[in-house]
């Protein structure tokens, strides 16, 4: 089974400068995919980034992007010129693309992450 | 587009009673999927419907939980005989494609009393 572990349950920046969400997940596969979602506090939660894990270049997306280390098992998410809206909180999730279990997801517990002014 | 729709949005019920909670994905949307997520908390993983397929029923935490998806659209969750531990909010997902990123309704807060 696949784990993904998010080992800051808490993090805060101050407004306009960078932080670094850290992931690590554990897979004995060779193509999956990942993502990070946001869920600010009005709860809806929303794709941030995808990254498909045959790919060899990082993902962005403006001010979001990843480092994705395929040999550690490593997905960090990285905010740039944070915002007062990046506030929430943000999962790593881990998609398989297996033969019988394509489709299955697993989270992260998140890391909330408060942004100030 | 119409996203993912959930009802109701709140839900108070006594320990003892079903409940039925409901999911409308987006349409199109071959992949569905149930979670909850306790306050605070990370989302654990419920049920999975993809297409035709055998749903995953792996994450469905006692046999009081059940899902359907009808024509491959709209799913109902129910709880039987409800607990107070099943207090949280349920939320479903849909997807185009199972490798592609879901699009989350806004959850079933549901309060046990």
């Amino acid at each position: 089974a696949q784990t993904v572990t998010q080992s800051q349950p808490e993090m805060s920046v101050q407004e306009a400068e960078t932080v670094t969400l850290s992931c690590t997940y554990d897979t004995s596969e060779n193509n999956y995919y990942l993502f990070w979602y946001k869920q600010p506090p009005s709860r809806q939660m929303i794709l941030v980034i995808r990254q498909e894990a045959y790919k060899q270049q990082n993902a962005t997306e403006n001010r979001f992007s990843v480092n994705f280390q395929k040999a550690a098992k490593s997905f960090s998410l990285k905010i740039s010129d944070s915002q007062l809206g990046d506030t929430a909180m943000y999962f790593c999730a881990f998609t398989s693309s297996g033969e019988g279990n394509a489709g299955k997801s697993t989270f992260g517990d998140g890391t909330t992450l408060t942004v100030k002014p | 587009g119409a996203g993912v729709s959930q009802s109701p949005s709140n839900k108070v019920t006594e320990k003892g009673k079903d409940v039925e909670l409901r999911c409308d994905p987006i349409s199109g949307h071959t992949a569905l999927y149930w979670y909850r997520q306790s306050l605070g908390q990370g989302l654990e993983f419920l049920i999975y419907f993809q297409g035709n397929s055998a749903p995953d029923k792996s994450g469905l935490p006692s046999d009081r939980f059940s899902a359907e998806r009808t024509g491959g659209s709209v799913s109902t969750l129910t709880i039987q005989r409800t607990q107070q531990e099943d207090s949280a909010v349920y939320l479903c997902a849909s997807s185009y494609q199972p490798r592609r990123e879901q699009f989350f309704g806004p959850g079933t807060r549901l309060t046990v009393l």
